[in-house]
């Protein structure tokens, strides 16, 4: 099974900050890697697919990049609604494989 | 307006059997490939199983596999998940979500349902 590994596990930002999480795969998922956003008590929220395309309805603050083993997920210009835990996940082969998530907090 | 409503979760006793639903609209359900992921409580995200449009193409995780049986009815735009030999360990929230058509990720998630496995 591939490993999906994010980093940080948490962060500290403020409203207005820029903030970058990682993702890192096991081995090669070529551009097979979404980024979830989820709020307390609420389903998982589909933000970015195929590492770089954002999903319809989605601010354009959010933006994905990498491919490989290494992505990034960027935040610029924080707002309140952001803050959640986001996850990563590999879609390059079964079972399709979450990381831990990184809790996004004030 | 897509919506996919889960239920059938419940507090059950090890061992014991739980069959969830989750009730598609908004969308075409037959031409879609459709998902079970868990999350234990304060947990992450698991994929659990998943079903191709026409129930051709059927995976589990290792975790499940042997206990869970995923299932769809495309007459009644409804996608199952029969889980027997219940342990503590699947006790979490079951959602059920969409694969994007002609992607790979999940673009539409129920609201989940909660399955409890305690004596």
């Amino acid at each position: 099974d591939i490993q999906m590994t994010q980093s940080p596990s948490s962060l500290s930002a403020s409203v207005g900050d820029i903030v970058t999480i990682t993702c890192r795969a096991s081995q090669s998922i070529s551009s097979y890697l979404n980024w979830y956003q989820q709020k307390p008590g609420k389903a998982p929220k589909l933000l970015i697919y195929a590492a770089s395309s954002l999903q319809s309805g989605v601010p354009s603050r959010f933006s994905g990049s990498g491919s490989g083993t290494d992505f990034t997920l960027t935040i610029s210009s924080l707002q309140p609604a952001d803050f959640a835990t986001y996850y990563c996940q590999q879609s390059y082969s079964t079972p399709k494989t979450f990381g831990q998530g990184t809790k996004l907090e004030i | 307006e897509v919506q996919l409503v889960e239920s059938g979760g419940g507090l059950v006793k090890p061992g014991g059997s739980l069959r969830l639903s989750c009730a598609a609209s908004g969308f075409t359900f037959s031409s879609y490939s459709m998902n079970w992921v868990r999350q234990a409580p304060g947990k992450g995200l698991e994929w659990v199983s998943s079903i191709s449009s026409s129930s051709s193409y059927i995976y589990y995780a290792d975790s499940v596999k042997g206990r869970f049986t995923i299932s769809r009815d495309n007459a009644k735009n409804s996608l199952y998940l029969q889980m027997n030999s219940l342990r503590a360990e699947d006790t979490a929230v079951y959602y059920c979500a969409r694969d994007q058509r002609g992607g790979s990720c999940y673009d539409y998630w129920g609201q989940g349902s909660l399955v409890t496995v305690s004596s």
